[in-house]
């Protein structure tokens, strides 16, 4: 089955700086690639998600980029705010026998936007 | 938030009990998913359901069984609930369009502790 690992665990940025985190995956098969935000308490949300017939996908100051070969894919966040502190979960999935057998997801960063 | 609520919210219940824990969604989507959340070990899949009685084992899948008579309910049942089955469990619900599968909505969470 799927694996995918994501680092840093913990990641610590200054406000108004970047942040990436980084997500490695093992089935060739997979093709979908969600990221996902929890704060404390709450459900997991969607922030952006990319397709394997994608490189890179953008929305305001979230990006994510993918590379197929290397079975890696990042996020990016730029101008870090406060706002943005909460856990980041990774995720890959993929179809098989047509249907949607579910996500395996990283183990999640915690992001930590300084002031 | 997508139409997703879960019941119960919270429960503390004794080792070698039974529970069952509830999704319902108003969206009338196809896939339903039962994952549960530890420290550590980010989102884990125990089943999921590709439609009313169709139902498949994921990842940590031993001491869990589901069922789905309906397609806006996906219940979850710990046959004889043990210690180490405390934790965050999460319903999920997508589409699948196109060839490819959909955003993964999840609903608010059931925190159960095993006594």
């Amino acid at each position: 089955g799927e694996n995918v690992e994501q680092h840093p665990s913990t990641l610590s940025v200054q406000e108004g700086d970047s942040a990436v985190i980084k997500c490695t995956y093992s089935d060739s098969a997979s093709n979908y690639f969600p990221w996902y935000k929890q704060e404390l308490g709450k459900r997991p949300q969607l922030i952006i998600d990319i397709r394997s017939n994608v490189g890179e996908k953008k929305d305001q100051r979230i990006a994510v980029t993918l590379n197929k070969t290397a079975k890696h894919f990042s996020l990016h966040i730029t101008e870090t705010q406060p706002e943005d502190s909460a856990v980041y979960f990774c995720a890959g999935g993929g179809e098989s026998g047509g249907g949607a057998d579910g996500l395996t997801f990283g183990k999640g960063t915690h992001l930590i936007i300084q002031p | 938030d997508a139409g997703i609520t879960q019941s119960p919210r919270h429960k503390v219940t004794e080792t070698g009990t039974p529970v069952t824990l509830r999704c319902h969604q108003t969206e009338n989507h196809r896939y339903m998913y039962w994952y549960r959340q530890d420290p550590g070990h980010g989102l884990r899949l125990i089943h999921y359901s590709y439609g009313v009685k169709d139902t498949d084992k994921g990842e940590v899948s031993d001491g869990y069984s589901v069922s789905r008579s309906k397609t806006e309910d996906f219940l979850l049942t710990l046959e004889s609930a043990t210690s180490s089955q405390t934790s965050v469990y999460f319903c999920a619900i997508s589409e699948w369009a196109g060839g490819h599968q959909e955003t993964q909505y999840f609903g608010p969470g059931t925190r159960l502790l095993v006594l």
